[in-house]
């Protein structure tokens, strides 16, 4: 059975650090993994989605990466602004199966 | 380009009340549709999704149901809330093949007294 964990569970970090936010996962025949962003009292907003055949993916200040055989995602991200703050969320699509199996986040606070 | 509704956004019910939650996607046709619950301080659940009209997979049995009566159209139910239907509910879409990328909508915040 397919378990995702991200730690930390909390970050809080200065503006203009970089960054970098974990997924774990394991069972590594994944079809793809997602990375979602969720501000309070909001829905979730897609980041990036990464396929099990690729090693990166890169949007604006935002890259995340898949080691598929350690089981590992991370997401990274450059020049941390305070509106970088949110609850960062990371989903694991197995085969293709409809269903996403989810870590439970990471709440990241940006202090100016 | 794409876009997912919901209504309510806020919704105070009393136990034993009906409930009827809307979905509604534009931009598409034949959308996968999702319906996951978020409890306070607790991840997302899936709670039912659709691959067609009237196509209903439920993952979780309980006191909610799920319905799609048009293509782009996802309706919750329940014909008597409990205290535990408490939670924020988002609806989803994805394509039908491809990635799956899961879009959310703006959810509504249930809050059953």
């Amino acid at each position: 059975k397919q378990e995702v964990t991200q730690i930390p569970a909390a970050l809080s970090v200065p503006e203009g650090e970089n960054l970098v936010l974990n997924c774990s996962f394991t069972d590594s025949a994944i079809y793809n993994l997602q990375w979602f962003r969720q501000d309070p009292g909001k829905g979730l907003t897609s980041l990036l989605l990464i396929q099990s055949s690729q090693r990166e993916q890169t949007s604006g200040r935002l890259n995340a990466s898949l080691d598929k055989s350690s089981g590992r995602s991370t997401l990274y991200i450059a020049a941390s602004q305070p509106g970088d703050s949110a609850t960062y969320l990371c989903a694991v699509n197995m085969d293709s199966n409809y269903q996403l199996i989810w870590g439970a986040g990471t709440k990241l606070i940006i202090k100016p | 380009s794409q876009t997912i509704h919901q209504w309510p956004a806020t919704l105070v019910q009393p136990v034993g009340s009906p409930l009827s939650l809307e979905c509604t996607v534009e931009g598409t046709s034949n959308p996968n549709l999702y319906w996951y619950r978020q409890a306070a301080g607790r991840g997302l659940q899936l709670l039912f999704y659709s691959v067609g009209i009237g196509q209903i997979s439920s993952e979780v049995p309980q006191n909610l149901s799920a319905s799609r009566p048009q293509d782009r159209q996802f309706i919750l139910s329940s014909k008597k809330l409990l205290l535990s239907d408490s939670g924020f509910y988002l609806c989803a879409w994805s394509r039908d093949s491809g990635t799956y990328e899961q879009y959310f909508g703006p959810g509504t915040r249930l809050t059953v007294t």
